[in-house]
């Protein structure tokens, strides 16, 4: 079946520095690749998503990119502040945004001030 | 503000027990999905349902099973539970052209 890796697990990095979350994805026919952030005691909330046909996508200071080729994507966040801190996860579906999706196990993303 | 509610934030039950969880969402959404969230391991898929009454097996079905009886409404049933089961359970809504809404999740222990 269809499978998401997400590295590092864990990432720390200085408030205003920049951080990057990659991905990678198994099935070819993904064709929707949404990004979740979960804060302590919360659900997952979407932040941002991007289709096959675009190879990047930027809302204020976090971007995705995507290599279909290589089969990867990424998140980026710039100009870090302390309420970026959270577990993040990347997913991929061959269906739709709203049908099934696979998760990544996870990147828990600390703020140093 | 639309919202996915999870009846309960904690739950405590033993071994063998029948387990009930509810989810209801006020958004009239299609799709309704159960995934269990377990440290290193993501957020993996047991069961979802696109229509009222209809289900299909997600990725760990296995000790699971659902019931969808009305759209608002999508319950996961524990049938034995066992310890391997201990883990937080969230639900998420969606419709088409929308992403997922999760509720904030239950986390249940079994003892």
């Amino acid at each position: 079946g269809e499978n998401v890796e997400q590295h590092p697990s864990t990432l720390s990095v200085q408030e205003g520095d920049s951080a990057v979350i990659k991905c990678t994805y198994s099935d070819s026919a993904s064709n929707y690749f949404p990004w979740y952030k979960q804060e302590l005691g919360k659900g997952p909330q979407l932040i941002i998503d991007i289709r096959s046909n675009v190879g990047e996508k930027k809302d204020q200071r976090i971007a995705v990119t995507l290599n279909k080729t290589a089969k990867h994507f990424s998140l980026h966040i710039t100009e870090t502040q302390p309420e970026d801190s959270a577990v993040y996860f990347c997913a991929a579906s061959k269906y739709s945004s709203a049908s099934k999706i696979i998760f990544g196990s996870g990147t828990r993303l600390s703020i140093r001030p | 503000d639309v919202k996915v509610t999870q009846s309960s934030r904690y739950l405590v039950k033993r071994t063998g027990e029948k387990v009930f969880l509810e989810c209801v969402q006020d958004m009239d959404h299609e799709n309704m999905f159960w995934y269990r969230q377990d440290p290193g391991l993501g957020l993996r898929l047991i069961y979802f349902s696109y229509d009222v009454k209809m289900k299909e097996k997600g990725d760990i079905p296995e000790g699971y099973s659902v019931s969808r009886e009305k759209k608002e409404r999508f319950s996961l049933i524990l049938e034995s539970a066992s310890t391997n089961q201990t883990s937080m359970y969230l639900c998420a809504s969606s419709s088409t052209g929308n992403g997922y809404t999760f509720g904030s999740g239950t986390r249940l222990t079994v003892v």
